[in-house]
């Protein structure tokens, strides 16, 4: 079946960086953007960025802006986020999600989330 | 502070319809889709509603979304006890300069099935 599989969860010091991987299987790795969202304890949903696992091109948010790299690997059909220079605000589930295309912006499929806790 | 607002919380008794509110601003729903999602306790998030009012296959008719101008509206039918979640709405957030700024949420909402 189509699923998005996530590396396990992380604790990280302040200052550190850490890296989630998300690896396709069901469908054709190159055929869907892949987006991260990050949901922190208790609170809502939000958008880190997209790429595209066939070229490689990828848009962030601002705010992640010059801390996020995302990246790709088709020959294991795995993406990769990290992100740099944590703090304990970065504390959080992170989801990486298949966009379902045709320019409707939706997440169609998602990962079961990897929890990143930052403390000192 | 998120980009789309929601009321926190709404609730109804089973078997009841309840709606839920998504507004945004003229560079987000007011061009372009509105998503939105449903995410039990514990769980991911789940596609219940794309491209404004579209379900993915195996989300039941219960479940409806459209949208007038800058606002949305996820409406449940029939509710049962299994509803019990949190909702989200988004939607793509484009500036009025043409730079894209990403998807935006709203804050969510938790259905309670009394």
């Amino acid at each position: 079946q189509v699923q998005l599989v996530q590396s396990g969860a992380e604790v990280k010091k302040p200052g550190a960086s850490v890296k989630v991987s998300c690896t396709a299987s069901g469908y054709t790795f190159t055929s869907n953007y892949i987006h991260w969202v990050r949901q922190a304890p208790g609170q809502g949903l939000e958008w880190m960025g997209i790429i595209n696992p066939s070229g490689g091109s990828r848009t962030y948010a601002q705010k992640f802006q010059g801390r996020v790299t995302m990246t790709r690997d088709t020959s294991t059909s795995t993406v990769y986020m990290e992100l740099s220079t944590l703090t304990s605000e970065d504390t959080a589930v992170y989801y990486c999600a298949r966009d379902y295309g045709g320019n409707y912006d939706a997440f169609d499929i998602w990962g079961q989330g990897t929890m990143v806790t930052v403390s000192s | 502070q998120s980009v789309l607002t929601q009321p926190p919380s709404v609730s109804a008794a089973p078997g009841q319809k309840v709606t839920i509110s998504c507004s945004g601003s003229s560079s987000n729903i007011g061009k372009n889709y509105v998503l939105w999602y449903q995410q039990l306790p514990g769980t991911a998030p789940k596609l219940l509603i794309y491209g404004n009012n579209k379900r993915p296959s195996g989300i039941p008719d219960r479940f409806s979304g459209s949208k007038s101008g800058t606002s949305a509206t996820l409406a449940i039918t029939g509710l049962q006890t299994g509803d019990e979640a949190d909702y989200y709405c988004g939607a793509w957030d484009s500036s009025l300069t043409g730079v894209v700024s990403g998807v935006v949420f709203g804050g969510g909402t938790k259905l309670t099935v009394l």
